[in-house]
């Protein structure tokens, strides 16, 4: 079963606008981090934001906020006022309890346009 | 405070040959992990190097192999290379003494191997 599900392959947004990527989990374990990353081109992942288990409130991290519906288990990526630099592929990742991996989702590929 | 460091950048191989790639980690960080990312991909774990000592492995087979030095960074060797070990392959650093789910990755660039 997939642990980590992105139902969006490919999404466009107009520069400016704000965008919303999805993530939905599945983990029986009650602790465990929810990770978002940005893959430009050159290939490197960029950490973008955190939300643990147990942390009431959204995260948020300058235009970028997590959605986190923990009984949905589900944790979708806002990005506000987006810039062309925001083309690039969003990979949501979960890491259960002190476990050494990540696991990832298949990604989507973000395109703004001017 | 330098970054995450790989090479080679790209790699062509035959199969049956076999690789190793590099790996600096992050000043200050202890643990090393491996990544594979095949094309339109999410990075899959291979595995992962806490104090010179591998501590987590994924579903990969036994000619994937790593090594990790007293300065932290770290080797991942790969024998018989098959068609399918064509791949972009992570390199990510991270402090393994925090014990918190929020321990992040900082990943390198990648080494994206060919394999002919």
């Amino acid at each position: 079963a997939q642990k980590i599900t992105q139902t969006q392959p490919g999404m466009f947004v107009q520069e400016k606008e704000a965008v919303t990527l999805d993530c939905t989990y599945d983990t029986s374990d009650p602790s465990y981090g929810l990770f978002w990353y940005k893959q430009p081109s050159s290939g490197e992942m960029i950490f973008l934001i955190y939300q643990g288990s147990y942390d009431q409130q959204n995260a948020t991290e300058g235009r970028y906020s997590l959605n986190f519906q923990k009984a949905r288990k589900s944790a979708n990526l806002v990005i506000s006022a987006s810039q062309l630099g925001d083309s690039a592929m969003y990979f949501c990742a979960m890491r259960e309890g002190q476990g050494q991996n990540f696991v990832f989702g298949p990604g989507t590929r973000l395109s703004v346009l001017p | 405070e330098t970054g995450v460091t790989q090479s080679p950048t790209h790699l062509i191989k035959t199969r049956g040959q076999q690789v190793t790639l590099r790996c600096s980690s992050q000043s200050g960080h202890n643990t090393v992990s491996w990544y594979q990312q095949a094309l339109g991909q999410g990075p899959q774990f291979i595995f992962q190097y806490y104090r010179e000592e591998e501590n987590g492995r994924g579903n990969f087979p036994p000619r994937f192999s790593g090594l990790q030095f007293p300065n932290y960074s770290s080797e991942l060797n790969v024998n018989a290379l098959e068609l399918d070990d064509s791949a972009l392959y992570l390199c990510a650093s991270s402090l393994g003494d925090i014990p918190s789910g929020a321990n992040v990755l900082t990943f390198g660039a990648g080494s994206r191997l060919t394999v002919l």
